[in-house]
């Protein structure tokens, strides 16, 4: 069974730029949810996806964005990059939360550090 | 508002040692989950406990749901478990709300 995996593994970017990173979700997941963890803090829910829509935001502007495909794997997009978006993002997929199934145990891939200089 | 909060923030070990992490929670939730975040950012799955007691090696967590909260044990420490461990909680609303998480460092 493939666990989760995300790239790429680090990146730098400038101020303003922009930014895609990739997550490819657990065998048999099809809920793919992103989290950003700044140093020193707990992860922050960005937003999830299912079924290739989103099923829910955090407190994140629109700039951030993302995308699920029919093989459930997902992007995260992040437009006009700012010094603060420096971060550890980490991509966790989890079976159906949607449709009255009780058991939604999220697993996380390793993480893609982005650095904004 | 909707809180996670972890206790202790830091806690240093003699290899060894035993040790209750604690993870309080403001409402009533779908899951709870306890990760160890190794050295490289990676969340590893410790737990998934909603309620009740479950062990796994050295590591057992119990959730007491109706008075909110959960214990992590960790018993004869070794320095492998340093790192920090999060407590992750689903109040029924389909995302893991994280608490700021415990540095726990065994020392040989």
């Amino acid at each position: 069974e493939t666990g989760v995996t995300q790239s790429p593994t680090h990146l730098i970017k400038t101020r303003g730029q922009q930014v895609t990173l990739r997550c490819s979700s657990q065998s048999g997941h099809n809920t793919v949810s992103w989290y950003q963890q700044a140093l020193g803090q707990g992860p922050q829910f960005i937003f999830q996806y299912y079924r290739e829509e989103e099923n829910g935001r955090g407190n994140f502007p629109p700039r951030f964005s993302g995308l699920q495909f029919p093989n459930y794997s997902s992007e995260l997009n992040v437009n006009a990059l700012e010094l603060d978006d420096s971060a550890l993002y980490l991509c966790a997929s989890s079976p159906s939360l949607v449709g009255g199934g009780t058991y939604n145990e999220q697993f996380f891939g390793p993480g893609t550090r982005l650095t904004v200089l | 508002g909707i809180q996670v909060e972890q206790s202790p923030p830091d806690l240093i070990l003699q290899e060894g040692a035993n040790s209750t992490l604690r993870c309080n929670f403001s409402d009533s939730v779908n899951n709870l989950q306890w990760f160890h975040q190794n050295p490289w950012g990676q969340l590893i799955n410790l737990f998934y406990i909603p309620s009740g007691t479950k062990q796994n090696g050295r590591l057992s967590a119990t959730t007491v749901a109706t008075e909110r909260y959960s214990l992590l044990y960790i018993s004869s420490s070794q320095t492998t478990d340093s790192g920090v461990y999060f407590c992750a909680v689903d109040f029924n609303d389909y995302k893991l709300s994280f608490g700021a998480g415990t540095t726990v460092t065994v020392r040989a």
